[in-house]
């Protein structure tokens, strides 16, 4: 079945450095990718998606990319700060219909250390 | 304007024991959905309701029924729960339509099956 690959389980950086998240997925007709950040005991809430006919896309010190061809996209996260700690999930979705599903990443433990 | 809502919060349940999960969501949105996250396993489908009136298995829908009761809301029932089913609970809803394709969270349900 699709599934979605996420690296890595857990990251440390240290405030002020860069932070990467990488994901693959597996179903070529996935057309949406969102990033969701989960904070402890809170549910899931979008910080940044990108579509499929988009490689790039950034919205102030975050930026996702996407390569279809190697189906892989990643989050990249700049200046990192301590509330940027946080459980990061990325997803791939086939959209457009009633009958959307996504399928999610492992998850990314995030901790930044100030 | 709540957003998603979820009850109850916590619960511990016996083996064979049965119980409903509630959501609602006051964006009058089309779609809604439930997801189970595991400890290193992302979040996963169990079942989703593209819209009123009609629901459809996920991933992993054993064990479980859902009820669309109208618009606004989605229930989860577990008719006789195993300990494998000891989770964090998730609702979601989506609107049916162009981009974003962003789905929203509730809070989540912790359930403990002993």
């Amino acid at each position: 079945g699709e599934n979605v690959e996420q690296h890595p389980s857990t990251l440390s950086v240290q405030e002020g450095d860069s932070a990467v998240i990488k994901c693959t997925y597996s179903d070529s007709a996935s057309n949406y990718f969102p990033w969701y950040k989960q904070e402890l005991g809170k549910g899931p809430q979008l910080i940044i998606d990108i579509r499929s006919n988009v490689g790039e896309k950034k919205d102030q010190r975050i930026a996702v990319t996407l390569n279809k061809t190697a189906k892989h996209f990643s989050l990249h996260i700049t200046e990192t700060q301590p509330e940027d700690s946080a459980v990061y999930f990325c997803a791939a979705s086939r959209g457009g219909t009633g009958g959307f599903k996504t399928i999610f990443g492992a998850g990314t433990r995030l901790f930044v250390k100030a | 304007n709540a957003g998603v809502t979820q009850t109850p919060k916590f619960q511990v349940l016996k083996t064979g024991q049965s119980m409903t999960l509630q959501c609602a969501q006051d964006m009058n949105h089309n779609s809604m959905y439930w997801y189970r996250q595991d400890p290193g396993m992302g979040l996963r489908l169990i079942y989703y309701s593209a819209s009123e009136g009609t629901t459809d298995k996920g991933e992993v829908p054993n064990g479980y029924n859902v009820s669309r009761l109208n618009k606004r809301e989605f229930s989860l029932r577990l008719e006789s729960a195993a300990p494998s089913q000891t989770s964090v609970y998730f609702c979601a809803s989506r609107d049916r339509g162009p981009y974003p394709y962003e789905q929203y969270f509730g809070p989540g349900t912790r359930l403990t099956v002993t």
